[in-house]
């Protein structure tokens, strides 16, 4: 079945361990995404990447890295974790940055201890 | 820069009801909008967007959206609600006439939809 899937579904981090999120897409979608849904804030851009090979910076892009080595995957890599970084991740691609509808996947629960 | 609001966390509606799910938006340009919905547990499902034509914009599930230009408005609405439509609810705008590489959608903070039956 097509569409976006997600590993870890939920973890428990002690802070300061490296965490990567992993996401992947088998739409050949051209954009990808990453948000994070914190109550109340409702989803922040973290990073995005328009097309394989190129990746930019959200709205709160500190403490996270990013990398799009092809059109599938986009892995979220959190250096060293701090307890602010605990929230709900999604991944969501398009298959063009501009007015396509964006597909998510069905998130990574993360609490950083 | 690009916002959108939702004015109401929470709207309650009774099963068979219509209902309406609010939306205002401020952009420099015209604007894409859309909606989405989240289930418990669950991402974020498409359910329908402006980009331009006819105001008025049918979605999934027997939803549509107005387009209100003077109001800047996207309000969701269905006539006769289920309570299956029980989910949280986020209007997003993007801004065309935002350049560089990114084209940023803001999302506002969602609306809590409960059908009571």
């Amino acid at each position: 079945i097509a569409g976006i899937t997600q590993a870890p579904t939920s973890q428990i981090l002690a802070a300061g361990r490296r965490m990567t999120l992993r996401c992947t897409q088998d739409m050949r979608h051209n954009a990808m995404y990453w948000y994070r849904q914190d109550l109340g804030l409702g989803l922040r851009l973290i990073h995005y990447s328009n097309t394989a090979g190129t990746t930019g910076k959200g709205e709160v892009p500190d403490g996270y890295s990013v990398s799009r080595a092809n059109t599938d995957d986009f892995p979220l890599t959190l250096a060293s974790a701090v307890p602010s970084q605990t929230s709900v991740y999604f991944c969501a691609s398009s298959l063009e940055p501009a007015t396509d509808t964006q597909y998510f996947g069905p998130g990574t629960r993360l609490t950083v201890l | 820069a690009q916002s959108v609001a939702q004015p109401e966390d929470q709207v309650n509606v009774a099963e068979g009801n219509p209902l309406t799910v609010k939306c205002t938006y401020s952009v420099s340009g015209n604007p894409y909008l859309f909606w989405y919905v989240q289930y418990p547990n669950r991402g974020l499902q498409f359910l329908l967007k402006y980009i331009t034509g006819d105001n008025l914009v049918k979605g999934s599930y027997g939803f549509e959206a107005e387009f209100n230009k003077s109001q800047t408005s996207f309000h969701l609405k269905k006539p006769s609600a289920l309570v299956s439509d029980s989910a949280l609810y986020f209007c997003a705008v993007r801004d065309p006439m935002n350049s560089g590489g990114y084209q940023k959608v803001t999302f506002g903070t969602g609306t809590k939809l409960q059908v009571i039956p």
